[in-house]
């Protein structure tokens, strides 16, 4: 079984101040998501990233995939009440019919005005 | 677009019960997927299809059903349900391998 450590589990900031949150696995892995999800719906994707070493910019947000395509790291620069969310990475193995995404068990995080 | 459509929201089960949960999607995705979310365990999936008439086990299939008889639908069927599995049911779909899923906004499942 393939795991998905994420950290930190819980994150409660002020605004204005930034984080980064951080995915990490023993696996290799084909591709790496991040998603966003609020209470009572279903996860939002932000981002795939593929290529070791890739940097992906969404606005505020910056996505890392690691060198050897076993960890990501998702910064948030001057948070806003608006992020508050629990953001999950999922890694995803694909070989033929043979195909896994394996969700982290998310970080849950608070921007207070 | 609709994007993934699941029905119902919610259900009340009692213990033995068979039901079905609906999923549809008119993005003409190949790759659908069921996940249960459970609080202090995340995300796990159920069971998973790359295409139509094929489907996989995923890490928690015990006690669920799918088939993929078309493109667009991909049910969840559950045989004899058992509180265990009350929990919230997530399908979701994707046009292939390293594209991110579109989730659907989820089924609210309780047998009691």
């Amino acid at each position: 079984t393939q795991l998905l450590e994420q950290s930190p589990q819980f994150l409660s900031i002020q605004e204005g101040e930034n984080l980064t949150v951080y995915c990490n696995s023993s696996s290799v892995f084909s591709s790496l998501q991040w998603y966003r999800q609020e209470p009572g719906e279903g996860p939002v994707l932000l981002v795939t990233v593929v290529t070791g070493g890739e940097v992906k910019k969404l606005k505020r947000l910056t996505f890392q995939f690691g060198d050897a395509r076993k960890d990501s790291s998702l910064h948030i620069t001057a948070a806003q009440p608006g992020d508050t969310g629990l953001y999950l990475c999922a890694g995803e193995t694909s070989g033929g019919s043979n195909y896994k995404l394996t969700f982290g068990k998310g970080t849950l995080l608070t921007v207070n005005p | 677009n609709a994007g993934v459509t699941q029905t119902p929201k919610f259900q009340v089960l009692k213990t033995g019960q068979s039901m079905t949960l609906q999923c549809a999607q008119d993005m003409n995705h190949e790759y659908m997927s069921w996940y249960r979310q459970d609080p202090g365990m995340g995300l796990r999936l159920i069971h998973y299809s790359v295409g139509a008439g094929i489907t996989d086990q995923g890490e928690v299939p015990n006690g669920y059903n799918v088939s993929r008889s078309t493109t667009e639908d991909f049910p969840l069927r559950l045989l004899s349900a058992a509180p265990s599995q009350t929990s919230v049911y997530f399908c979701a779909s994707k046009r292939a391998a390293n594209y991110g899923y579109t989730f659907g906004s989820g089924t609210r499942l309780t047998v009691v």
